[in-house]
């Protein structure tokens, strides 16, 4: 079975460090594209950046460009979504997803279970 | 900025047909955009319903469906059930490795 599963709920103060995981199974980890999507509380979806953990291709959402790191170990099949410096507008469900390889298959599926993360001082 | 237009919500009754669509804030979508459509409950990751304009995920109902209905990708659910009560997301491709989301759709079925 497929499966993306990510790390637990975080609350961290603003400042803070923060690298939140998700881990792939059932497939082979490099083929295949992770995409992160912010959900901030009571709102929509927000495509965040995307890597291909074969050769950690990553691209950012302009939105997003320089205001977090998307990156991957594949030795362990996990992605990683991290931030340097937490503010209180952090505070969101962060879902990764995985996007096939193929030119042409430009979806999401399966989808992580998400990760709350709570900025707050 | 692209922005992804959606209904922000829709009422249908128990067995009935809705539409919902999919735009952009200027010009038309098109198949070259590979819209995809996502469901998602309160407390739920989402769900992959269509993918590629058209093409159903594995395990969805075939009363879920989509097209292109004039400059817009849209997703139509047939025979609407009480468990069809979500949020429904498009998502559309701009190329380069960038993915843009529509607001979402709170669809009601009352």
């Amino acid at each position: 079975e497929v499966q993306l599963v990510q790390s637990g709920a975080e609350v961290k103060k603003p400042g803070e460090s923060l690298k939140i995981s998700c881990k792939g199974s059932g497939y082979s980890f490099t083929s295949y594209w992770i995409g992160w999507v912010r959900q901030m509380p009571g709102k929509g979806l927000e495509w965040m950046g995307i890597i291909y953990p074969g050769d950690s291709d990553t691209r950012y959402s302009p939105s997003f460009q320089g205001q977090v790191t998307i990156s991957a170990d594949k030795s362990i099949s996990t992605a990683y979504l991290q931030w340097s410096s937490l503010k209180a507008s952090d505070t969101a469900m962060y879902y990764c997803a995985r996007r096939p390889p193929q030119v042409g298959s430009y979806w999401f599926d399966p989808w992580g279970q998400g990760t709350l993360v709570t900025v707050s001082s | 900025q692209t922005v992804v237009t959606q209904e922000p919500s829709f009422s249908v009754s128990p067995g009935g047909t809705v539409t919902l669509t999919c735009g952009l804030s200027s010009g038309s979508v098109s198949t070259s955009y590979y819209p995809s459509w996502y469901q998602q409950t309160p407390g739920q990751a989402p769900r992959t319903l269509i993918y590629s304009t058209n093409t159903r995920s594995s395990g969805v109902p075939d009363r879920f469906s989509g097209s292109i209905l004039g400059n817009k990708a849209a997703l139509t659910i047939t025979g609407a059930q009480a468990d069809d009560e979500s949020d429904y997301y498009c998502v559309l491709y701009m190329g380069s490795g960038v993915w843009v989301f529509g607001g979402g759709t709170k669809l009601t079925v009352l």
